[in-house]
């Protein structure tokens, strides 16, 4: 069984404060990894797809890194605004299958 | 454009009964993929459709049963719904091709919110 962990499980901070959260996933039959913002009552959202070890994605405030050989990803959010409070997911892709493997989530709530 | 558009939204069934969710996809895509949601859980595949006319099993597929019966639609149906079906589910496409894998992001629907007496 495949799995894939975040952490923390949730994170609160103030605005303007910077964050940044874990995905681990295993360093084995790596194919891809990706990240989607979730926010409350909305549908899950891409934010990156990484596929190289190295790879460094960036979209505004938010980047993302990947180390494929230890098997994590961080995320980071610089300057936290309280639009940003959501759940982030990560999720693994094995192989050419298709199929992803989600995390739990890190749910982030920022206080004005 | 409407994206993935997935119905009903909401439904409440009695143990037992039987229903079909509907999704439908606006983007060509090829892949499909149902997933449900639980607390604590995160996303857990159900099934999902590589190509029109294919489905394969994810990671929680007992008591479910889908078809692909063209490009756009995929359904998920429940023959004997059980309490503990009661989740949310969420369907989801992409672009991905048989070797392309999963290098692709998953468009999401907005989900069914489905209880189970």
């Amino acid at each position: 069984i495949l799995n894939v962990e975040q952490s923390p499980q949730s994170l609160h901070v103030q605005e303007g404060d910077s964050t940044n959260f874990t995905c681990s996933f295993p360093s084995s039959n790596f194919y891809a990894l990706h990240w989607y913002r979730w926010e409350t009552a909305k549908s899950p959202e891409a934010l990156f797809v990484m596929t190289l070890n190295g790879d460094e994605k960036k979209k505004g405030r938010i980047s993302a890194t990947l180390n494929t050989k230890e098997g994590y990803s961080y995320l980071y959010i610089k300057g936290s605004q309280p639009e940003d409070s959501a759940t982030y997911l990560c999720a693994f892709g094995s192989g050419n299958t298709g199929k992803l493997i989600f995390g739990q989530g890190t749910t982030l709530q920022v206080k004005p | 454009n409407a994206g993935v558009t997935q119905t009903p939204k909401f439904q409440v069934l009695k143990t037992g009964q039987s229903m079909t969710l509907q999704c439908a996809q606006d983007m060509n895509h090829n892949s499909m993929y149902w997933y449900r949601q639980d607390p604590g859980m995160g996303l857990r595949l159900i099934y999902y459709s590589a190509s029109e006319g294919t489905t394969d099993k994810g990671e929680v597929p007992n008591g479910y049963n889908v078809s692909r019966l063209n490009k756009r639609e995929f359904s998920l149906r429940l023959e004997s719904a059980a309490p503990s079906q009661t989740s949310v589910y969420f369907c989801a496409s992409s672009e991905a091709l048989l070797w392309l894998g999963v290098n692709q992001p998953q468009h999401f629907g907005d989900g069914t919110r489905l209880s189970i007496l």
